[in-house]
């Protein structure tokens, strides 16, 4: 079992609508999480962090993590055509000598205007 | 700088040829990471280094690859005999805080094509 899963299928959506991404992990270990948006020959972007548990808003964007279920989410409201790129989460346990970022495979979203 | 820089942006190489990749890093950040991007693929982990500690190396790929940090700033990430399986894009991360809790800031890689 890979460390961080990501299903990598593309997502295509019409503008507007509300983007869902998700990833599970298996190390229990971890508890920074962490979201990138990566647009095309760019390098990612850091676009949410998490401590533990729990949601935090930031705009249109929504990051929960549930670590009960090791399972972490990213929804995108009022999705726009800038939107599209490639998501990754990323997680890491923290901590002195064990910083090492675990990625998803990333999803590519597409809006459609 | 302000950001994470690397340099070449782009490599063309040919097989069997060695080719270095550098990094310069935001100022300040004690922390500095290297991962590899395939197409289609994830970020692929290679090797981590947090201040005057032993990096940690159990990402890297093969002996061919190797990596140094001179002075906790600049990195440069060394590929000796290149193959085609190297092609792919190398990212280079900086982080400014000893112990997690801190985001990490990406350059925007080296695309390297081993011909």
């Amino acid at each position: 079992q890979k460390e961080v899963e990501q299903d990598p299928g593309p997502l295509s959506v019409p503008e507007g609508a509300i983007v869902s991404l998700n990833c599970t992990y298996s190390n229990s270990a971890f508890q920074y999480f962490m979201w990138y948006r990566q647009y095309s020959r760019k390098g990612p972007e850091l676009l949410m962090y998490t401590y533990s548990s729990g949601n935090k808003e930031d705009g249109r964007f929504t990051a929960q993590v549930d670590k009960s279920s090791k399972y972490i989410s990213l929804f995108i409201r009022d999705s726009q055509p800038s939107d599209s790129a490639t998501y990754l989460c990323a997680m890491s346990a923290g901590g002195y000598g064990n910083n090492r970022l675990a990625f998803g495979k990333g999803n590519q979203v597409v809006v459609i205007p | 700088g302000a950001g994470v820089s690397q340099s070449p942006s782009n490599k063309v190489t040919e097989k069997g040829k060695d080719v270095e990749l550098r990094c310069d890093p935001i100022s300040g950040h004690t922390a500095l990471y290297w991962y590899r991007q395939s197409l289609g693929q994830g970020l692929e982990f290679l090797i981590y280094f947090q201040g005057n500690s032993a990096p940690d190396k159990s990402g890297l790929p093969s002996d061919r690859f190797s990596a140094e940090r001179t002075g906790g700033s600049v990195s440069t990430l060394t590929i000796q005999r290149t193959q085609q399986e190297d092609s792919a894009v190398y990212l280079c991360a900086s982080r400014t805080r000893i112990s997690g809790g801190t985001e990490a800031f990406f350059g925007q890689g080296t695309r390297l094509t081993v011909v």
